[in-house]
């Protein structure tokens, strides 16, 4: 059955630092990839996501991503983040393109600390 | 556009209450979703809708009804409110794509609380 892992439950960041949320995935079909986030009391938002084409995906609010099929692996990446960045992010996969039924990560809880 | 909205916002329940949580997407979405999310656990489907009429379980939907009479409202019907229903629920969209990889939308959440 397919899987998602978000490695890190929670990580601890200070302002500016570069940060990576990581999440691995199990599956031996194509997939797709996305990283939503979640900000205190609200729903989720799309950060970026990974259909096909090149393995390195920009999103909002200066996020990247990058597609490692050999690995298994779609890590998140921020250079410098900032204490607007503190939120829940959540790795997510769907399976041969059948987007009706999502699976996701448990999330990780990244907080930007001054 | 106000995209995905939901209501209530937060609610109290007594065990063996029913309630519905409303859900509404302006967006002309085909797709829509109900999720559970409890601390730590992410984010549990519950039922879907690919159309108005069409409608099937997720990973959690015992306890829930749902019903599509319209594109725009996705209700979910709680008949017998549990202790183990105390969650945060999210209604989401999305617009079916060639080649799947939609976006879903999301509503920001009802906040169920059973006694």
């Amino acid at each position: 059955a397919q899987s998602v892992t978000q490695l890190d439950s929670q990580v601890p960041v200070f302002e500016e630092a570069p940060v990576e949320l990581r999440c691995n995935y199990s599956s031996s079909v194509s997939v797709y990839l996305f990283w939503y986030v979640q900000y205190p009391n609200q729903g989720l938002q799309l950060l970026l996501k990974y259909l096909s084409g090149s393995t390195l995906v920009k999103g909002i609010n200066g996020f990247e991503a990058e597609f490692n099929k050999s690995q298994t692996s779609f890590h998140l990446r921020k250079p410098s983040v900032h204490i607007s960045d503190t939120a829940e992010y959540f790795c997510a996969v769907s399976v041969g393109g059948n987007n009706r039924k999502l699976i996701w990560g448990l999330g990780t809880s990244l907080a930007v600390n001054p | 556009n106000a995209g995905v909205t939901q209501t209530p916002k937060f609610r109290i329940l007594k065990i063996g209450q029913s309630m519905t949580l409303q859900c509404t997407q302006d967006m002309n979405h085909n797709y829509m979703y109900w999720y559970r999310q409890d601390p730590g656990m992410g984010l549990k489907l519950i039922y879907y809708s690919v159309g108005a009429g069409i409608t099937d379980k997720g990973e959690v939907p015992n306890g829930y009804n749902v019903s599509r009479s319209t594109t725009e409202d996705f209700p979910l019907r709680l008949e017998l409110a549990a202790p183990s229903q105390t969650s945060v629920y999210f209604c989401a969209s999305s617009q079916e794509i060639t080649g799947g990889g939609e976006t879903q939308y999301f509503g920001p959440g009802t906040r169920l609380l059973v006694l």
